[in-house]
């Protein structure tokens, strides 16, 4: 079964940090990965996905991620932070190929940053 | 519209009480997804059409939920008796097919409280 794990759910950092938000994924074959992102009031908007074309993706608003099958990883991140980054971040999967269609999503990242 | 809409954005119900949230996908979008997110946690799948087929509803935590879909495009989140612990946030989403490698666009979201 897939499964999503996000390795902490509060993370800080400093306006021009470094982001890094870590995700994990077990699935079965190999898998389609997608980051959102939600603003307080609002519904996810996609960030970037992976769909088995370049491992390192880049998404909107300076985001990239990297695709990592030996590691079963897919970590988040921007090389410098914005205040406008405050949000929270969702990992998803989901299997490809078999004709399933669920997303399982992570309990979530919440990043804070600070001025 | 553009995107995925969804009403009421807001609701609160007395325990015991039916409620009704509405999805209207966007246009053209086969499949169509209702997921549940309580405070503080990701979203967790509730069910799947493609078009008017409901073809997983085992995210649905009780038979007190129920969602349609009958000509393929507007779909119906049916809660009946609600209790405190469907308090929760119901997303909808939509993507342009079954294709699990497909971005799934969100609507913002059904806010519903249980007092």
């Amino acid at each position: 079964a897939q499964s999503v794990t996000q390795l902490g759910s509060h993370v800080s950092v400093s306006e021009g940090a470094l982001v890094l938000l870590r995700c994990n994924y077990s699935s079965s074959v190999p898998p389609y990965l997608f980051w959102y992102v939600q603003y307080p009031n609002q519904g996810l908007q996609l960030l970037l996905k992976y769909t088995s074309a370049a491992t390192l993706v880049k998404g909107i608003n300076g985001f990239e991620a990297e695709f990592k099958k030996s590691e079963t990883s897919f970590h988040l991140t921007k090389p410098s932070a914005h205040m406008s980054d405050a949000a929270e971040y969702f990992c998803a999967v989901s299997d490809r190929g078999s004709g399933t269609y669920k997303y399982i999503f992570g309990t979530g990242t919440r990043l804070k940053v600070l001025a | 519209g553009a995107g995925v809409s969804q009403s009421p954005r807001y609701k609160v119900a007395k325990r015991g009480q039916d409620v009704a949230l509405r999805c209207d996908p966007i246009s053209g979008h086969v499949s169509l997804f209702w997921y549940q997110q309580a405070l503080g946690q990701g979203p967790e799948f509730l069910t799947y059409f493609q078009n008017e087929a409901q073809l997983d509803k085992s995210g649905l935590p009780s038979d007190r939920f129920f969602a349609e879909r009958p000509e393929g495009s507007v779909s119906t989140l049916k809660i009946q008796r609600t209790q405190q612990e469907d308090s929760a946030v119901y997303l909808c989403a939509s993507s342009l097919d079954r294709d699990s490698g497909n971005t799934i666009y969100f609507g913002e979201g059904s806010w519903l409280t249980v007092v």
